[in-house]
């Protein structure tokens, strides 16, 4: 089992629609947990961090399930400049190291 | 305010030639400090990380190496590239006492 996982898509949906994405962890013991932002061929941006009681910012929604270890990120109204790769990213250890592992990414399209 | 630079932004190199990539951040001291490589398609695999100067920590066995001669400064190298170290190469940091990972530019590689 990879430790992070997503499904790639591609996620094709119309203008206004409300999508959602999950990524799951294989890590219990994670803390940390982010979604990015990836527009093609550019480097990934911090879209939110995923907190425990869930947070939101605009149209964007992003949830934590640890008892089932994944995090979720809903997508209201879409845009079609949200037309990205979605990366989750969990951390990897306890320690100070920072490291993070990505998930390989949710591409989404969003039509007019 | 804090900012990361990668160069060059992209960069094509024949099949045993040596490579250096640079990568520095500036507005931060004792940064940890993070290359990824990302293949086309593929999510950002960790190549190495460094917490201090002179500290610096191999994920995977590869053909690459890493080197942090000062606080805010971070070179991935090569002595002989191959084929498949091509890829797009993105630096990463995380500021003293934080956890969000913020990206470099990146460079894209290609071994040719």
């Amino acid at each position: 089992r990879k430790e992070v996982e997503q499904d790639p898509g591609p996620f094709n949906v119309p203008e206004g629609a409300t999508v959602a994405f999950n990524c799951t962890y294989s890590n219990s013991a994670s803390q940390s947990f982010f979604w990015y932002r990836q527009d093609c061929r550019k480097e990934p941006k911090l879209l939110m961090s995923v907190y425990s009681s869930g947070n939101e910012d605009g149209r964007f929604t992003a949830q934590l399930n640890r008892a089932s270890q994944y995090i979720s990120l809903l997508i209201r109204d879409s845009k079609l400049s949200d037309s990205a790769t979605y990366l989750c990213a969990v951390n990897k250890d306890s320690g100070n190291t920072g490291k993070l592992i990505f998930g390989q990414g949710t591409t989404l399209q969003v039509k007019p | 305010s804090q900012t990361i630079h990668q160069w060059p932004a992209t960069l094509v190199q024949p099949v045993g030639s040596p490579l250096s990539l640079e990568c520095t951040v500036e507005g931060t001291s004792n940064p940890n400090l993070y290359w990824y490589r990302q293949a086309a398609g593929r999510g950002l695999q960790l190549l190495f990380y460094s917490v201090g100067i002179g500290q610096i920590s191999s994920e995977v066995p590869q053909n690459l190496s890493a080197s942090r001669p000062q606080d805010r400064q971070f070179i991935l190298s090569s002595k002989k590239l191959l084929l498949s170290d091509s890829g797009f190469y993105l630096c990463a940091w995380i500021g003293a006492g934080k956890n969000i990972q913020y990206f470099g530019a990146g460079t894209r590689l290609s071994v040719l």
